[in-house]
This record gives structure tokens, C-alpha cells and sequence, in this order.
């Protein structure tokens, strides 16, 4: 079975500091797809970014981009220029065909 | 096009009622997930549906627990005899048919939060 580890349950960063999420996870799949999702309070879930495993090149997204090691089964992201709006909880997702699976989260806050 | 939308956002029920939570999907969107999450804790897979199909359930409880999309119609999650401890948010998301179609994520619900008195 898949699953999604995110090895740190809550993280601090400096107001326009960067700062690292982990995520690493388990398969034995070969064509799959991983993602980060933000909740914030407001508690409504949104996509920050995505994956796909066949595309050896990092995908980026404004402030937000991931480190992907696929032969590590690592999914770090990395979110540069923090701003208040980012504290949250983020969650990292694998998807194998229809199977969808998150991780624990990871609760971030924004120092000012 | 709505996102996916959930009802009611928030929902009381006593000990020993039942509770019915209901979720639209994505226009177009034929796949359907619920998931619980606990306070301060990540998201819990409980059930995958197709229309009028179970794909996956191995994360409901067997007891209690029950889910349905039917042809037409929103999805249901069903909570018989409710107990303090299944107070959580209950969050569904949809997605497309194929993944490789280019369209690969879960759209979110804003989720139902169910207290248990």
C-alpha cells in the first residue's frame, strides 16, 4: 500500500525567509502523481502544485517549487519570500491512478 | 462551473442520531472521496465512489458508516447512531475520469463539521 510521510508536524519561518516542507512516500508504482495542498483556517483545501512523475524537471509555481527525487521517493516544497497569508497546515498527496493518499500535514507559522 | 460543494457546513447532532452529509461534485466530475479529519490531524481516506458504485472503502468504519452516489444526485455520507468520538470535519472532493487527461487533482469540498453533543 502507498503511503505519505511528512516527518515534520509543525515548522516556523521568518517573515520573507524561505523555508523547506519534507515529504516522502512509499510505492511501487512507476507512473504516478504528487501534490501539495494548503489548508487554511478557513479549512477549505487548495492545490498549491503538482507532480508528475514522469517529468524529471521541478515544477514551480510563483514563491512555491519542489524538490522531486524521484529514486528517493522525496517531495520537499519550497516556499521562498514567505508571507503571512502562507501560514497553514500543507499537506502532501500522492495519486496512482484513482488512489489518492495525504499525508499527516505539516502545520506552518509566519513570524512577522 | 461550482466547485465542489458540501452540505450543510455545519451540523449538530445529539448522541444516538443520525447525520447525513451530502456532497455535489464538479460538473463533469464522475469520481467521488470522502475523507475525515480529526482536529489537528491530516486528512483520513474513507471511501472512493463511482456513480452508483463503491470502489474503495477500506477506510470506512464497518459499523455505522455508510456512503452512496447514486445516478442523479449528490453523494451521501450516512452517520447511523452518532458517538461523541465521530465529531470531525468531513471533507469530499471530486475528480475527473482519467488521470491522463491532464487533469490529475482532487478538487475540495469546503467541507461539513459535525459536532456530536
Amino acid at each position: 500500500a502507498q503511503t505519505v510521510t511528512q516527518s515534520q508536524p509543525e515548522m516556523s519561518v521568518q517573515e520573507a525567509e524561505t523555508v523547506t516542507l519534507s515529504c516522502t512516500y512509499d510505492t511501487s508504482e512507476s507512473d504516478y502523481y504528487l501534490f501539495w495542498y494548503k489548508q487554511p483556517p478557513s479549512r477549505q483545501m487548495i492545490l498549491v502544485i503538482r507532480q508528475e512523475a514522469y517529468k524529471q524537471q521541478n515544477a514551480t509555481e510563483n514563491r512555491f517549487s519542489v524538490n522531486f527525487q524521484k529514486a528517493a521517493k522525496s517531495f520537499s516544497l519550497k516556499i521562498s519570500d514567505s508571507q503571512l497569508g502562507d501560514a497553514a497546515m500543507y499537506f502532501c498527496a500522492y495519486r496512482s491512478g484513482q488512489n489518492f493518499v495525504f499525508g499527516p500535514g505539516t502545520r506552518l507559522s509566519v513570524l512577522p | 462551473n461550482a466547485g465542489v460543494m458540501q452540505n450543510p457546513r455545519h451540523l449538530v447532532r445529539r448522541r444516538g442520531q443520525e447525520a447525513r452529509l451530502r456532497c455535489s461534485p464538479m460538473k463533469g466530475h464522475s469520481h467521488v472521496y470522502w475523507y475525515r479529519q480529526l482536529p489537528e490531524e491530516g486528512l483520513k481516506f474513507m471511501v472512493y465512489l463511482q456513480k452508483e458504485n463503491i470502489i474503495d472503502e477500506s477506510g470506512m468504519p464497518k459499523e455505522r458508516f455508510s456512503a452512496e452516489f447514486p445516478k442523479e444526485g449528490p453523494s451521501i455520507l450516512r452517520i447511523q447512531q452518532v458517538v461523541r468520538g465521530d465529531s470531525a470535519a468531513y471533507f469530499c472532493a471530486s475528480s475527473p475520469l482519467e488521470v491522463y487527461r491532464g487533469h490529475t487533482e482532487a478538487f475540495f469540498g469546503q467541507g461539513t463539521r459535525l459536532t456530536v453533543v
